[in-house]
C-alpha cells in the first residue's frame, strides 16, 4: 500500500547548528502536508503544514520544503536548541476535507549541547 | 495553550477491566475525533474516526467490540477499552481538526499511557 515514510530513523546535529529531516512519500494524491514534533510521553504536537500549490513554507526557526515531482518532502531546523530534541514525523492527507491524516515512521532528533 | 484534553493522562488496571479514555476539543467544536494508538517507539496508528451523531468508523484490524467509540457531543468523544488485556497496553492519542484562517489543522491530545496487568 501506499505510505508516508522517513529517510533517516534518527538523527544528532550539534546544537545551534541546522538540521534536517526527510520524508518520502508515494501517494501522489497527496495534497496537504503537516510536521508533527513528539516528545517523549506527549501527543504530537503541530509544527508546520504545508499544501501541494506550494513549494516552500517558513515559520520560526523551521521551513518546509515540498518537492512534488519526486515525492519529497522535508523539514529545516535553524539554530537548533536541546528543546528541539523530539521525535518528528510527517504525515499527510491524501484527500483535503477526508482529515484522516496517514503517519511516517518518525525520525528521532537528538541535539548534542 | 493546549486545544484538545483528554484525561486521564495515565491508568493501570488489571486484565479483564474495562477503560474509558475521555477526549476533548476546548474552545472549538469537533464533528469528527480521530483516535490512534502507539506503542513505544512506533508511529502513531490510527484506530478509528469518532462521529458525532452516528456510529465511528474503524480501521481495518480494529475490534470496534473491543473498542467502543462514543461521540457524546461536539466536544467529547470517549474511548472505551473492553476486557483490556496486558496486550492492549499503549499510548492512546486522540486527535481534532481545528478551522483557522480557511484552513483545518489537525491538533492532538496529550495522550492516555495504558498499562494493564
Amino acid at each position: 500500500g501506499e505510505s508516508v515514510g522517513l529517510h533517516l530513523p534518527t538523527l544528532s546535529v550539534q546544537e545551534g547548528d541546522n538540521s534536517i529531516i526527510n520524508c518520502a512519500y508515494s501517494n501522489s494524491a497527496s495534497d496537504y502536508f503537516i510536521w508533527y514534533k513528539q516528545e517523549s510521553g506527549k501527543g504530537p504536537q503541530f509544527i508546520i503544514d504545508i499544501r501541494s500549490n506550494m513549494d516552500k513554507r517558513q515559520g520560526q526557526r523551521v521551513t518546509v520544503l515540498l518537492n512534488k515531482t519526486v515525492k519529497h518532502l522535508s523539514l529545516q531546523i535553524a539554530a537548533t536548541q536541546p528543546g528541539d530534541s523530539a521525535v518528528y514525523f510527517c504525515a499527510d492527507v491524501s484527500n483535503f476535507g477526508n482529515e484522516k491524516l496517514t503517519f511516517g515512521t518518525g525520525t528521532r532528533l537528538t541535539i548534542i549541547p | 495553550g493546549a486545544v484538545v484534553s483528554q484525561h486521564p493522562s495515565r491508568v493501570i488496571c488489571k486484565s479483564g477491566t474495562s477503560v474509558k479514555i475521555e477526549c476533548r476539543s476546548l474552545d472549538f467544536q469537533a464533528t469528527t475525533m480521530f483516535w490512534y494508538r502507539q506503542f513505544p517507539k512506533q508511529s502513531l496508528m490510527l484506530m478509528a474516526t469518532s462521529n458525532e451523531g452516528s456510529k465511528a468508523t474503524y480501521e481495518q484490524g480494529v475490534e470496534k467490540d473491543k473498542f467502543l467509540i462514543n461521540h457524546a457531543s461536539l466536544t467529547l468523544s470517549t474511548l472505551t477499552v473492553t476486557s483490556a488485556h496486558p496486550e492492549d497496553s499503549s499510548f492512546y492519542i486522540c486527535s481534532a481538526p481545528r478551522t483557522s484562517g480557511g484552513f483545518e489543522t489537525q491538533y492532538f491530545g496529550p495522550g492516555t499511557r495504558l498499562l494493564v496487568l
